[in-house]
């Protein structure tokens, strides 16, 4: 059965910047299934960050960013801060109303 | 402005059942379709289902289906997640997230998250 996959974890610097990636286990093109992701903190619900592979979603710093790695969606956080600490979930549509989350990436700001 | 409330957190025995509600507002109810969430303790994000709040139809994870019943009262806008014959895999924090819909597929609004805890 298909997964999405994601890293594990990453930790970058603060002011640094960090891209994760959103893949298919099987290598199909994961851009064509409208990437969204999701930050979430300890203790809370999601945050939605960005949909449609590059929109943001409202009120989101513009540090965050979606586009395309090949046939992977990637986010990119550039100039990252304390608060952006958290893990990272990317999602997928696959089809008829079902959507796949990936495992989430654990970020580390220091 | 858009607010999903959850109901509060739930302590069950194994192989019960729980019913989650997601009280909308902010917005018409039946524009906008829901899914549910779980995260288990220490856990990732899993997509349990969706419904459309128009026309009441649902898509279950195939994980759940049999065990899964997901409802709408729009005299009410609130969603409701009933899970059944519940083990202590059952354990998460459930939550309802609204589908933004056609052509974006997207959750951009999300419940504060429902504790249920199955224990004998």
């Amino acid at each position: 059965q298909t997964v999405v996959t994601q890293e594990p974890s990453f930790s970058v610097s603060p002011g640094g910047t960090v891209t994760l990636t959103c893949g298919l286990s099987s290598g199909s093109d994961s851009t064509s299934h409208y990437p969204s992701w999701y930050q979430q903190t300890p203790g809370q619900p999601p945050r939605t960050l960005i949909y449609s592979t590059n929109r943001r979603s409202s009120g989101i710093p513009d540090r965050f960013s979606g586009s395309i790695l090949g046939n992977k969606a990637a986010l990119t956080i550039t100039g990252a801060q304390a608060e952006d600490e958290g893990l990272y979930y990317c999602a997928l549509y696959m089809d008829s109303a079902s959507w796949m989350f990936g495992g989430g990436t654990k970020v580390t700001v220091l | 402005q858009v607010q999903l409330v959850q109901s509060g957190p739930e302590v069950k025995k194994p192989g019960a059942s729980v019913k989650v509600t997601c009280k909308a507002s902010g917005y018409t109810f039946n524009f906008h379709g829901f899914s549910w969430v779980r995260q288990a303790p220490g856990q990732g994000l899993e997509w349990m289902g969706y419904i459309n709040t128009y026309s009441g139809n649902t898509n279950y994870a195939q994980k759940f289906q049999g065990r899964v019943i997901m409802t709408t009262d729009t005299s009410t806008s609130t969603a409701y997640m009933e899970l059944r014959s519940l083990t202590s895999d059952d354990t998460a924090v459930y939550y309802c997230a609204r589908d933004w819909g056609q052509p974006r597929y997207y959750f951009d609004y999300w419940g504060q998250g429902s504790l249920v805890t199955v224990s004998s």
